[in-house]
């Protein structure tokens, strides 16, 4: 699977848009890319994923470059329960060693008043 | 998503003792998974766990330190056994989602262990 490579650390103003990007130069065809994120003392948590069109669901929208080498995710209008940690995570759909979802160190996302 | 509960929640342990931690989930899946997450890190996965066969096992970790039972299609455990202090991780279950995406899954709480 693709290595990502994420900001270690972000702020972004209660209400306002956080963009979080994602590196994944490396990414296979058959890849897709995963976000998720992880509020101090919870398990992570599922946001949203997506393989070269952009999506949106109810917790964030995600954009891909035509080239797929990078992503960001975009959360419209973040509260200070968005505070967390983001992590990117690129790998096959199926198949393989579906458990194997390798976490980086992903970007802590600050939202402040 | 499937809900899903861990127990307990947190523990502090003697060295040289095992703990075993049970993740219940609120509906049938196929997979579950074992992650562990030691202080300041990020997760690592130790095993996959599927119903009515062994376990598989990450590179780094094995079955007599790390034995998991899975009886069914909503229930497992991870033992942690002759525990030392660097076992003192946050231990996380998951499963994967039943559409079969690989990318796609939901987690427990989480047990804290704290290993004296």
């Amino acid at each position: 699977d693709a290595k990502t490579t994420q900001p270690p650390s972000m702020d972004c103003a209660e209400g306002r848009a956080a963009n979080l990007p994602c590196n994944h130069s490396t990414i296979s065809g058959n890849e897709y890319v995963y976000w998720y994120r992880q509020i101090h003392s919870q398990g992570p948590q599922y946001i949203i994923h997506g393989l070269k069109n952009n999506e949106t669901n109810e917790m964030a929208s995600l954009i891909i470059t035509e080239d797929r080498k990078s992503s960001t995710l975009i959360l419209p209008h973040a509260t200070l329960r968005d505070t967390a940690v983001y992590y990117c995570i690129v790998r096959r759909h199926y198949g393989g060693s579906q458990g194997n979802l390798i976490f980086g160190k992903g970007t802590k996302l600050s939202v402040k008043p | 998503s499937a809900v899903i509960s861990q127990k307990p929640s947190r523990d502090i342990c003697q060295r040289g003792t095992s703990l075993t931690i049970q993740c219940q989930v609120d509906s049938q899946v196929t997979m579950m998974f074992w992650y562990r997450q030691q202080p300041g890190q990020s997760l690592t996965l130790i095993a996959t766990a599927n119903q009515g066969s062994e376990a598989t096992y990450e590179s780094g970790f094995v079955i007599d330190k790390f034995p998991i039972s899975r009886p069914n299609l909503t229930f497992s455990t991870l033992t942690v056994s002759n525990m030392s202090p660097e076992d003192s991780s946050i231990y996380l279950c998951s499963v994967g989602s039943n559409s079969g995406r690989a990318g796609e899954q939901y987690f427990g709480p989480g047990t804290r262990l704290t290993v004296t």
